[in-house]
């Protein structure tokens, strides 16, 4: 089962609104990570956790904040979002030693 | 920092044509990866490579490690309309932790039944 699933599918907000991702994974992968990606373009890093410690953070504006409750969970805080922050916004995890991330379907995010 | 130069950028071609794309890098790359992304969803993994030199298959997709582990091909044989999407090859950079990845700019495939 080589699944990682994120909720919700779509989201709509406006740039006062607070609202989280959620990302679940039940391969016993170690790491995680959230990606964004722009239309037409290859996705990006933002973070990456292993084992529930934040250990990369790609320079991310403060407004996105993430959380990893416990090795299966990983959620994505968004707070005073703007407009450019649209985006699909993917949800990937991999082994201990493996560099093969598994994706989930994303959460295309519209922020108004 | 390394950059995966991708190409070609799109591809238009007949269903039942043979598809070729590859992946170059000025660096070396200990592991190249091939995902396939369909419109509004997430990537998936199609390929992975960890040798200099591997070729491995998956169905109708076959894909290799070059030898001077700067660069990697896909091959699509007797593609079907199911096939259309953008294809990316994917590595981690030198120095980077597991699953950090960078992506080439990926390849848009095209299949007229």
């Amino acid at each position: 089962d080589t699944e990682v699933t994120q909720t919700p599918k779509h989201l709509v907000m406006g740039m006062t609104n607070k609202k989280s991702l959620k990302c679940e994974q039940h391969m016993g992968h170690r790491a995680m990570y959230w990606y964004k990606q722009k239309a037409k373009k290859p996705p990006e890093l933002m973070f990456v956790y292993s084992y529930e410690k934040l250990s990369i953070n790609e320079s991310v504006p403060s407004r996105f904040s993430p959380e990893c409750p416990n090795s299966s969970l990983l959620n994505l805080h968004l707070h005073a979002l703007q407009p450019e922050d649209s985006a699909l916004y993917l949800c990937a995890s991999s082994t201990r030693r493996d560099t093969e991330a598994f994706f989930g379907q994303g959460t295309r995010l519209t922020v108004v | 920092g390394q950059q995966l130069n991708q190409s070609p950028q799109s591809m238009f071609i007949q269903e039942g044509e043979d598809v070729s794309m590859n992946c170059t890098s000025s660096s070396i790359f200990n592991t190249w990866l091939w995902y396939k992304q369909d419109p509004g969803e997430g990537p998936v993994l199609l390929i992975a490579l960890y040798k200099a030199g591997e070729l491995t298959s998956n169905g109708r997709l076959t894909a290799q490690f070059g030898i001077t582990r700067k660069d990697s091909f896909l091959n699509i044989s007797a593609s079907i309309p199911s096939d259309v999407g953008i294809y990316f090859c994917a590595g981690p950079p030198r120095g980077g932790s597991q699953g950090n990845l960078i992506f080439g700019k990926g390849t848009k495939l095209s299949v007229k039944p």
